[in-house]
């Protein structure tokens, strides 16, 4: 079946370092892919929806600045946390749409788990 | 705003117990419903969605779903849980407006007690 390859899944670094996290469809074609955070015991909070080739869009209240999208090719989308912080320490999720069955479920990565000291 | 909400943060119940998990949704229009289920420390899975149709969808082990118009509500159910449902339920809904944006429940954790 479809599979959305997420990596890292975990960091652990110190304040002020910027992390990539790479989001990848493994066997279909996904021109638009979904970063989402998840808090602790809390739901997945979308954070923007990445669009291959052009820009992404941005839930409201988050940064586009902080968190830089990049979405090069209909396979892979990537998260970079800009200047990290201790508050941004999250579990972060992406999941993408099959071009080809763009009315199915998402598929969704395992997760990155990132941890700011 | 066009929100998804689930009743119960934390339910706990002992094997052979029936599950009902509420969830109900604020979009109108058309919307597609998901239950995802998380064990701990793995990946979403997709357990049930409905689209169309038979509002009583039938999911993977056991689960079903009954999509009710009227009162914009999927509540999920099983008839005899396992200790093996131990996990955390999640719904959402996906509204066509909405660029394809999957809006997820605060989510509601099972503990299964053997």
């Amino acid at each position: 079946g479809a599979v959305v390859s997420q990596h890292p899944s975990r960091v652990i670094c110190k304040s002020g370092t910027s992390v990539k996290i790479e989001c990848r469809s493994l066997d279909f074609q996904a021109t638009t892919m979904f970063w989402y955070r998840q808090f602790p015991k809390q739901s997945l909070m979308l954070m923007a929806t990445s669009n291959e080739g052009s820009k992404a869009t941005y839930e409201q209240g988050v940064e586009k600045d902080k968190f830089l999208i990049n979405h090069a090719s209909l396979t892979l989308s990537t998260l970079t946390v800009t200047s990290a912080h201790p508050e941004d320490s999250s579990f972060y999720i992406c999941s993408a749409r099959d071009n080809l069955f763009s009315n199915q479920p998402q598929h969704f990565g395992d997760g990155t788990r990132l941890s700011i000291l | 705003a066009q929100s998804v909400s689930q009743h119960n943060h934390h339910v706990i119940l002992s094997e052979a117990a029936s599950l009902e998990l509420g969830c109900n949704y604020s979009y109108g229009g058309t919307v597609n419903l998901f239950w995802y289920v998380q064990y701990p420390g793995q990946h979403l899975q997709l357990l049930l969605k409905y689209f169309s149709g038979d509002p009583l969808v039938k999911g993977i082990k056991g689960f079903e779903a009954e999509f009710i118009k009227s009162k914009f509500s999927f509540n999920l159910r099983k008839p005899s849980v396992q200790w093996s449902d131990t996990a955390e339920y999640f719904c959402a809904a996906l509204s066509r407006n909405q660029g394809g944006k999957l809006i997820f429940g605060q989510g509601t954790e099972l503990s299964v007690k053997p």
